[in-house]
């Protein structure tokens, strides 16, 4: 049970120019979401994250938004840059689990 | 400072053949987690701890076990492997979430993983 979704594996775009990347949810108990950003052989490292309180949330370039109604989110760069290119994930949380599920992950691919 | 270490980063196994993954943690995170991760796939949860509490995903096959004799260290065992155990295992901690608490940010940090092969 698929709890997680990332519907695109990939995506490529030009330097300078934004990258959204989009992560939808089924499970209404979800209240905390992450993404995290993977390069090959290393481990995930966070990124960025939202609780379901907000709508939104920013961090110099990365900008995350939840709309909970459509139990969706998306991840925002801009400018991308060529040393963004990696695996983002999606994850999730909910308030009475310390569980935390991933989607599929999105490999993004950013052009000189 | 690596924060998350697992060991070892690639280990080969025979088919049926015991082995154990071993992770361990400088930063005194209560949740420690197991995920499974084949090629172009999502992680997948396997167990979590919170403390000494064990969380069995209700997918997990029999032949996942997992010890965490303190709060340092967390153990995978495979009983006996098969081929489609061959994968990448991620190890991750968190703070805690403890039910009626205000939310906390509980990013995980994470290992760089161990990737089994089964032969």
């Amino acid at each position: 049970d698929q709890q997680v979704k990332q519907n695109s594996p990939s995506l490529s775009v030009q330097e300078g120019r934004i990258s959204i990347l989009n992560c939808d949810y089924t499970n209404s108990m979800f209240d905390y979401f992450l993404w995290y950003k993977k390069y090959p052989a290393e481990g995930p490292t966070f990124l960025i994250s939202i609780s379901s309180i907000k709508d939104k949330n920013e961090d110099g370039r990365f900008t995350v938004f939840l709309n909970k109604s459509a139990k969706h989110l998306s991840l925002h760069i801009v400018p991308s840059q060529p040393g963004d290119s990696a695996v983002y994930f999606c994850a999730a949380t909910s308030y009475n689990n310390n569980d935390m599920r991933f989607g599929a992950g999105t490999r993004l691919t950013v052009k000189p | 400072d690596a924060m998350v270490i697992q060991n070892p980063r690639y280990q080969v196994t025979q088919f049926g053949k015991p082995v154990t993954l071993s992770c361990s943690q400088t930063l005194n995170h209560n949740v420690m987690y197991w995920y499974q991760q084949k090629s172009s796939q999502a992680p997948k949860l396997l167990f979590h701890y919170y403390d000494k509490d064990f969380n069995n995903e209700a997918d997990t096959p029999d032949n996942f076990q997992s010890r965490r004799p303190n709060t340092s260290f967390c153990f995978l065992d495979i009983r006996s492997p098969g081929l489609g155990d061959a994968a990448m295992y991620l190890c991750a901690t968190s703070r805690a979430r403890a039910p009626g608490q205000a939310l906390v940010e509980t990013e995980a940090f994470f290992g760089q993983g161990t990737r089994l092969t089964v032969v």
